[in-house]
């Protein structure tokens, strides 16, 4: 069973930048037919997707996110991270890490990380 | 942008009951690539149904998802204690990849 961890500082200051990264484990990054993804959920609030990376560095973003935002993968350490850039309050969030599963035209999200909440405040 | 519109926005049921969610979509679902998601409080999501009615592995046969192009359906049949929960349904398409619906809350009545 693939497991997933987010791990990245718990307070960012206004303006700075927010970097996570997610380590997977029991199995490989590199997995074909598997796309690596960060999504978020604001204080009592739904959930947002932020974007997912291949493993082959290939990204694809939420346009509400995508000037601010940027992905990458580290196939030898079997982890993805993300970096989100001039942040504000409104960026704070539980942010999880997932796996999306791409089969059949399906695209679903199967394996998700417990998640890290990440607070914008100086 | 695929606009994922779930109702009721809470649903108020006892043990036992039937439970029926509604998600809508703002232009038909391509593929029928639409999902369900279980949430409990303080929890990450868990995903029950993929593809719109395939349910995933180790998830219970009292959860049903239906439907195609733009309206579908998630149904627990027999409430069990440790449904009451916040379901999410979320779609992909080419442009916009992944949406999120709002969430139905199913209480305890």
């Amino acid at each position: 069973q693939v497991q997933l961890q987010e791990s990245g500082p718990g307070l960012v200051t206004p303006s700075q930048t927010l970097s996570l990264t997610c380590t997977v484990s029991g199995g490989s990054i590199n997995s074909g037919g598997y796309y690596w993804s960060w999504i978020r959920q604001l204080p009592g609030e739904g959930l947002e997707w932020i974007g997912y990376i291949y493993y082959t560095g290939s990204a694809s973003y939420n346009t509400s996110l995508k000037s601010r935002l940027s992905m990458s993968v580290d196939t030898s350490k079997n982890q993805f991270s993300m970096t989100l850039r001039s942040v504000t309050a409104a960026d704070t969030a539980v942010y999880y890490c997932a796996r999306v599963r791409a089969t059949r035209g399906y695209y679903h999200l199967d394996n998700w990380g417990q998640g890290t909440l990440v607070t914008v405040s100086s | 942008e695929t606009v994922l519109t779930q109702s009721p926005g809470t649903l108020s049921l006892s043990p036992g009951d039937r439970a029926t969610l509604s998600c809508r979509a703002s232009q038909s679902v391509s593929g029928n690539s639409l999902a369900w998601y279980q949430q409990k409080f303080g929890q990450a999501p868990r995903l029950l149904i993929y593809g719109a009615s395939n349910r995933a592995t180790g998830i219970p046969d009292r959860f049903s998802g239906s439907g195609s192009g733009t309206d579908f359906t998630l149904t627990i049949t027999r409430l069990e204690p440790e449904d009451f929960a916040v379901y999410y349904c979320q779609q992909y398409d080419p442009s916009s990849r992944l949406t999120f619906g709002g969430g139905t809350r199913v209480e305890i009545k």
